[in-house]
């Protein structure tokens, strides 16, 4: 049981380039999340999917894209990239949404230069 | 929206001691508490939770209060071990809301 899985792990882009970091999940979970960290802003939410074919922005959504077209897989695709992106992004997964347990990826660390 | 503070931002204590973080939370709609941990390259992963209905939760060395009236929730790590080395975040939301997160507390155990 693989659970959440994000590719790439790193990744440097040039000011203006765009990317697609991918999420996937093994376990059915309907309700799926995207978030930054930062040093000292904890986990910030950027967009989420309550389910297939439906998605949601969150505390910081410009920049950014998103679409839920599987239960399984969730990318978070970044328009024209910026060094204010430079963060590392978090992939989540929940069974029953914001009020059950979040299964966390392994983080992708993205630079912007 | 909902906002989460959480301190201290570093919490340093020897090992066997105990070590405690407080966040405070600001919309009282908020009805669940959970708490991460996170290790150095890893994701966030959930150490215990606590839901409006109850005050106090314990699981072995780790506990957490909470204090709706006062909109505060602390969690409690007792007989700290260097493996307990981490960062720990707290959080609150509701469902149909948005789950927002403390900025983070940095726990050294020292040897």
């Amino acid at each position: 049981n693989a659970g959440v899985t994000q590719t790439p792990k790193f990744q440097v882009l040039k000011t203006g380039q765009s990317m697609t970091l991918q999420c996937a999940q093994d376990m059915n979970h309907e309700y799926m999340s995207w978030y930054r960290q930062d040093p000292g802003m904890g986990l910030r939410l950027i967009h989420y999917s309550v389910g297939a074919g439906i998605t949601d922005q969150g505390e910081v959504p410009n920049g950014y894209n998103v679409s839920r077209s599987t239960t399984e897989d969730f990318p978070l695709r970044l328009l024209s990239a910026a060094p204010s992106q430079t963060s590392v992004y978090f992939c989540a997964s929940s069974f029953g949404g914001v009020n059950t347990e979040a299964f966390f990826g392994q983080g992708t660390r993205l630079t912007v230069v | 929206g909902e906002n989460v503070e959480q301190h201290p931002s570093t919490l340093s204590v020897q090992e066997g001691d105990s070590a405690v973080i407080k966040c405070t939370y600001s919309d009282s709609a908020s009805n669940y508490f959970p708490w991460y941990k996170q290790e150095l390259g890893k994701g966030p992963q959930l150490i215990i939770d606590i839901r409006s209905n109850v005050g106090e939760k314990k699981d072995q060395r780790i506990a957490v209060t909470l204090n709706k009236t006062a909109k505060h929730f602390s969690l409690h790590i007792t007989e700290t071990q260097p493996e307990d080395s981490a960062v720990y975040f707290c959080a609150a939301g509701a469902a149909g809301n948005k789950l927002t997160f403390g900025g983070g507390t940095r726990v050294l155990v020292k040897p």
